[in-house]
């Protein structure tokens, strides 16, 4: 099984609907993040959660929320979909042992019609 | 000004041969980390090689291995002996400990390799 895992691998929503994105770990991270990516583009960070208490916005959180239910889940919501929030997710962990690196889950790519 | 600068947006090498891939960065942090990833067309992120901003000695991690000039603030990474299954997009990123330790990318470069 993957140490992340991100639910559902692909989406196709319309316009106006409420998608939620969810997240799994079994690293034993407490820190979790939410990624997107755009076809050409880097990833640009949406939500960082670096505990079940602590919430941070990054850099495009608007339009997004997020729940940090356990340590282990970290889930992604929009709220009121739109076209342009199509897009390649990613859901990552770590960013605190000694190297510092990132481990991802296997993305979910979401389609707004 | 973009953190994280990935000026090479396409790479071609024959298999068998070495590819750099470059990447410069930009922080005022004293301590800081640049990763590289690798994305395939199945589209997973694939952590490859770290290097610590007061490592002296360049990351290597088989065929990989990053060079590493601080002052040109500069991560580029080397691959040899390329594969075709090295063909990829690779992303360059920087974890800075002033930035609450998140992680920063930068937009990739796709390389191909070729038979």
């Amino acid at each position: 099984d993957a140490d992340v895992t991100q639910t559902p691998r692909n989406r196709i929503t319309k316009t106006g609907k409420r998608i939620m994105l969810e997240c799994s770990q079994t690293k034993g991270h407490d820190r979790m993040y939410w990624y997107r990516q755009d076809p050409g583009l880097g990833l640009r960070l949406i939500y960082y959660s670096f505990d079940v208490k602590d919430i941070n916005k990054g850099e495009i959180s608007d339009g997004y929320s997020v729940s940090r239910q356990a340590q282990a889940k970290f889930s992604l919501s929009l709220e009121s979909a739109i076209p342009n929030q199509t897009a390649l997710y990613f859901c990552a962990t770590g960013g605190t042992q000694n190297t510092g690196e990132l481990f991802f889950g296997e993305g979910s790519r979401l389609t707004v019609l | 000004a973009q953190k994280i600068t990935q000026t090479q947006p396409g790479m071609f090498v024959q298999e068998k041969e070495a590819v750099t891939l470059d990447c410069t960065y930009d922080t005022s942090d004293p301590s800081y980390g640049l990763f590289w990833y690798k994305q395939p067309s199945s589209g997973e992120m694939i952590f490859l090689i770290y290097q610590g901003s007061y490592d002296q000695q360049n990351a290597t991690e088989g065929r990989y291995s990053l060079n590493f000039q601080k002052a040109r603030k500069s991560a580029n990474l080397v691959i040899s002996a390329s594969q075709l299954g090295d063909s990829a997009m690779y992303f360059c990123a920087m974890r800075e400990i002033t930035n609450a330790g998140k992680s920063t990318f930068g937009d990739g470069t796709t390389l191909t390799v070729k038979p």
